[in-house]
């Protein structure tokens, strides 16, 4: 597709479950980075990718959450155990960077985890 | 942690009427951008001005940036109802992270 498409759109779980959220890059982007947003505020940096190296995991909260992109496209976020302050909107985007400066990045939908 | 703050946190207007939105952020940076994000949506990169630019139009977007006083302007002229959404600028430091502020939320009554 065009552009970043992100799925599931929602995702419900358990306190304690193990989820998978999945990030389809626009093809061609080298840079995909993950981000959560808790309700009303910005988007906080999780993790970065550069093709299929992750080059920065600093942002991500615990030792719980763990990110992949083996083949340089697809990237996978994945949360063990989760817990209620787990809930909020997880966005994936890309971007041409480092091809070029100043880069744009575009964004998907976003998954929207809510942890009972 | 969040580098940016938008002023004002919500702003309501009239359709037809200019929308301003201001960004102030701490650290030195090599561009700084606007995005829109529609409730339930992604963000939507709206326009990015390097640091050594001072005014960029697009469309009925206009963004100052003033880096003596770390600050950014996002003027929004001749307001229509879909401009309704969340704003938030995000500035980018000389790495590929992106520090974004809390956003202001725009709405335009009809």
């Amino acid at each position: 597709g065009a552009g970043v498409s992100q799925s599931p759109r929602y995702k419900v779980a358990k306190r304690g479950q193990d989820v998978a959220l999945r990030c389809d890059p626009i093809s061609g982007h080298v840079s995909l980075f993950w981000y959560q947003q808790a309700l009303g505020q910005g988007p906080e940096f999780l993790t970065y990718f550069q093709n299929e190296a992750q080059l920065d995991k600093s942002g991500l909260p615990s030792d719980r959450f763990f990110a992949e992109r083996p083949e340089g496209s697809v990237s996978t976020l994945k949360i063990q155990r989760t817990q209620q302050e787990d809930s909020a909107v997880y966005l994936c985007a890309s971007s041409s960077y480092p091809t070029g400066p100043n880069q744009p990045q575009h964004f998907g939908d976003g998954t929207r985890l809510s942890i009972l | 942690s969040q580098q940016g703050e938008e002023d004002p946190q919500a702003l309501s207007i009239q359709e037809g009427e200019n929308a301003t939105m201001n960004c102030s952020y701490k650290t030195s940076i090599n561009n700084l951008q606007w995005y829109r994000q529609n409730s339930g949506r992604g963000l939507v990169h709206l326009i990015l001005i390097r640091s050594n630019e001072r005014e960029k139009h697009s469309g009925r977007l206009r963004v100052t940036l003033d880096t003596s006083k770390k600050s950014s302007s996002l003027l929004i002229t001749a307001s229509r109802a879909a401009d309704t959404a969340s704003y938030f600028c995000a500035t980018e430091g000389g790495n590929y992270q992106l520090i974004w502020g809390a956003g202001t939320k725009l709405i335009i009554k009809p």
